[in-house]
C-alpha cells in the first residue's frame, strides 16, 4: 500500500505557465483534497471531491481547477501560474466511514518565478 | 465564515519541559482532530477527539475537547527532541462533506 502519492515533488514555472499537479490514493477513499500550505497560514483547502466525477470549491480557490476522472486520483490544473501560488501543495484522502481522518500524500513545492 | 484558532504560532522549549497548544473554534464542531508535521514532512493524524468534555492520552500527549465542543488542547508532558515538529488542530463541522478546517498550527522546538 502506498497510500496517498503526489507527482512532482518539485516544480519551478515561469509566471503564465500551466501545469497539474497529480495526486492517487490506493485506498478506496470516497473523499479526497487539495491543500495549499503557506508559512503561518496552516493548511488552506483549494478544492475537495466526495466522489468519482464531483468536485467541490474550497477556501481558497481561485486560479485553480480539479478534476476527478477516477476515485483513486485527484489532478490538480493551475492554467496560468501566479507568484501567489508559490507555495506547497498536499492532497489527501478520506474514507466515508472514518470520520474524517485524512491521510496526506507528501507534498509538492512550487515557486512560481 | 468557520475558523480556526489556534495559539501559540511558536513555542520554544528546553528538553523536558512542558508544551500546550490551544484550538478555539468560532461554531461547534462535529468532531476535533490533531496532527503532526515534522520538517520537511506531511501532516500524519495523531488523534480524533468526538465527545464533549472528551480527554485522551497517548503516553506523554494529552488531548482534551471542551465541553461546548468548541474548543481543544493538546499537551505535551516532559517534552523529547522526537517531540519537534508543527501541531495542527482541525475540526469538523456537521454535514460538511468531511471537510476540516485547520488552525494556523504550533511550531515546536526543543532545545536539548
Amino acid at each position: 500500500n502506498a497510500g496517498v502519492t503526489q507527482t512532482p515533488k518539485f516544480r519551478v514555472l515561469k509566471t503564465g505557465q500551466s501545469m497539474t499537479l497529480l495526486c492517487a490514493q490506493d485506498m478506496n477513499h470516497e473523499y479526497m483534497y487539495w491543500y495549499r500550505q503557506d508559512p503561518g497560514m496552516g493548511l488552506r483547502l483549494i478544492h475537495y471531491s466526495v466522489g468519482e466525477g464531483t468536485t467541490a470549491k474550497g477556501e481558497v480557490p481561485d486560479g485553480y481547477n480539479v478534476s476527478r476522472l477516477k476515485k483513486q486520483n485527484f489532478l490538480l490544473g493551475l492554467e496560468s501560474a501566479a507568484p501567489s501560488q508559490t507555495s506547497v501543495y498536499f492532497c489527501a484522502s478520506s474514507s466515508l466511514t472514518a470520520f474524517g481522518v485524512q491521510y496526506f500524500g507528501p507534498g509538492t513545492r512550487l515557486t512560481v518565478t | 465564515g468557520q475558523q480556526v484558532m489556534q495559539i501559540p504560532q511558536y513555542q520554544h522549549v528546553q528538553e523536558g519541559e512542558d508544551f500546550t497548544t490551544y484550538c478555539n473554534s468560532s461554531t461547534t464542531l462535529s468532531n476535533i482532530q490533531w496532527y503532526k508535521q515534522r520538517p520537511g514532512g506531511h501532516p500524519v493524524f495523531l488523534i480524533q477527539l468526538v465527545k464533549s468534555g472528551e480527554v485522551k492520552k497517548q503516553k506523554r500527549l494529552t488531548f482534551q475537547f471542551g465541553e461546548a465542543k468548541k474548543n481543544s488542547s493538546l499537551h505535551i508532558t516532559a517534552t523529547q527532541t522526537t517531540d519537534v515538529g508543527t501541531y495542527f488542530c482541525a475540526g469538523a463541522h456537521y454535514n460538511q462533506g468531511g471537510k476540516l478546517i485547520f488552525g494556523q498550527g504550533t511550531e515546536l522546538s526543543v532545545k536539548p
